[in-house]
């Protein structure tokens, strides 16, 4: 069975300092994968989307960049936070290999930028 | 761009009561998804809907696609306690890469 991971769970960082967020898929091969931004419980905001292994298309212009560097992984990362920054991340899977597009999230990370 | 306009944006129900909520767009879309997110965590798929005019069910929960494709209900029926959370539509447009367009949720408030 498939399973998505998010690391880590919660952060606090201050204003300025850089940013690392890891997503892993397992039991599935070249899946989509997504970030999405939540702010204050309510709607998800498409980040970024990727298709195969450096493939990366942005959503929103941002602080923001995403990679991903192996075909189950992909990083949400930011040079520099800002407060604006703070919001729950998640990352979601597709499987492209049938009929459906049906996402599937990982936990998330909570993300306080102080 | 493509919205979703979700609604109610909250609802107050005592237990055993059933609930209906609804998405409605401009846009046409290939596949409607139906999400539950508790506090703290990510959303969990509860129905997939394909085709237009479709009627699906997951154990108290049924949704429907609608048949101008632009738009889908979900109804829980007998709510319970655990029922509380957040819930999301999501339409698909196909070949765009797999994204969802999210409406901006009903929060279930279910009171015992």
């Amino acid at each position: 069975s498939q399973t998505i991971h998010q690391w880590p769970a919660t952060l606090v960082q201050p204003v300025g300092s850089p940013l690392s967020l890891e997503c892993t898929v397992e039991g599935t091969s070249n899946p989509n994968l997504y970030w999405y931004r939540q702010a204050a419980g309510r709607g998800l905001q498409l980040l970024f989307y990727s298709v195969g292994i450096g493939q990366i298309s942005s959503e929103v212009p941002q602080n923001l960049s995403a990679s991903r560097p192996q075909d189950r992984q992909f990083i949400l990362s930011s040079k520099k936070l800002l407060l604006s920054d703070s919001g729950f991340y998640l990352c979601a899977w597709v499987s492209v290999s049938g009929p459906s597009y049906e996402q599937y999230f990982g936990p998330g990370t909570r993300l306080t930028v102080t | 761009g493509q919205q979703l306009n979700q609604s109610p944006q909250s609802m107050f129900i005592q237990e055993g009561e059933d609930v209906s909520m609804n998405c409605t767009s401009s846009s046409i879309f290939n596949t409607w998804l139906w999400y539950k997110q508790d506090p703290g965590e990510g959303p969990v798929l509860l129905i997939a809907l394909y085709k237009a005019g479709e009627l699906t069910s997951n154990g108290r929960l049924t949704a429907q696609f609608g048949i101008t494709r632009k738009d889908s209900f979900l109804n829980i029926s007998a709510s319970i306690p655990s029922d509380v959370g957040i819930y999301f539509c999501a339409g698909q447009i196909n070949n765009q890469g797999g994204k969802l367009i999210f409406g901006q949720g009903t929060e279930l408030s279910v009171k015992p």
